[in-house]
């Protein structure tokens, strides 16, 4: 039982550089979403996506990107990383917004940026 | 725009005592309420929720919740806290239609 799978589980970049978070769900789900933890922050939605081919901004999503590839995949990508960006990336997705099912969490991807 | 309190950064109790943790919460319509647990270095793992109907949720590991709509509140229970209940706990909410939006969390420690 995969649910939602994130890779990688680690990264460190270098100031300016480039990478793409990648994201997958097994369950059918609808609705995807991409998070970022800062300690004493709790979780701050970075991007939605409702529904295969529309994508949404949440609260912080300055300084990346996204792409709904297909119905199971989520990616997020910073263009030029900045030491802010430092963080826990979390994937997530849920039923459908209208039967307003619970999420399920990928394990993360711990990134630094130096 | 939706919004989730969570007033307490931690909350200490000790084990086989009941346990509380507050959550208020602000939307324009009807909410769907949530609570997720962390522990150290993992994802979020769903407790429980409410959608409609009963005030009182029962969810995961003996934990339960009230929704109180006058004080638009949803405040996580447990009768007896366990140690290993000692993790952070986040409630969020949503409306139809919209994105999960989560609480900064609340720090449970339960002391033997």
């Amino acid at each position: 039982n995969a649910g939602v799978t994130q890779t990688p589980k680690f990264q460190v970049l270098k100031t300016g550089q480039s990478m793409t978070l990648q994201c997958a769900q097994d369950m059918n789900h609808n609705s995807m979403y991409w998070y970022r933890q800062d300690p004493g922050m709790g979780l701050r939605l970075i991007y939605y996506s409702a529904s295969e081919g529309t994508t949404d901004k949440g609260e912080v999503p300055n300084g990346y990107n996204v792409s709904r590839l297909n119905k199971r995949e989520f990616s997020l990508r910073l263009e030029s990383a900045a030491p802010s960006q430092t963080s826990v990336y979390f994937c997530a997705s849920s039923g459908w917004a209208g039967m307003n099912t619970e999420a399920f969490f990928g394990q993360g991807t711990r990134l630094t940026v130096v | 725009a939706q919004s989730v309190a969570q007033p307490e950064d931690q909350v200490n109790v000790a084990e086989g005592n009941p346990l509380t943790v507050k959550c208020t919460y602000s939307v324009s319509g009807n909410p769907y309420l949530f609570w997720y647990v962390q522990y150290p270095n993992r994802g979020l793992q769903f407790l429980l929720k409410y959608i409609t109907g009963d005030n009182l949720v029962k969810g995961s590991y003996g934990f339960e919740a009230e929704f109180n709509k006058s004080q638009t509140s949803f405040h996580l229970k447990k009768p007896s806290a366990l140690v290993s209940d000692s993790a952070l706990y986040f409630c969020a909410v949503r409306q139809a239609g919209t994105a999960l939006i989560f609480g900064k969390g609340t720090t449970l420690s339960v002391s033997s």
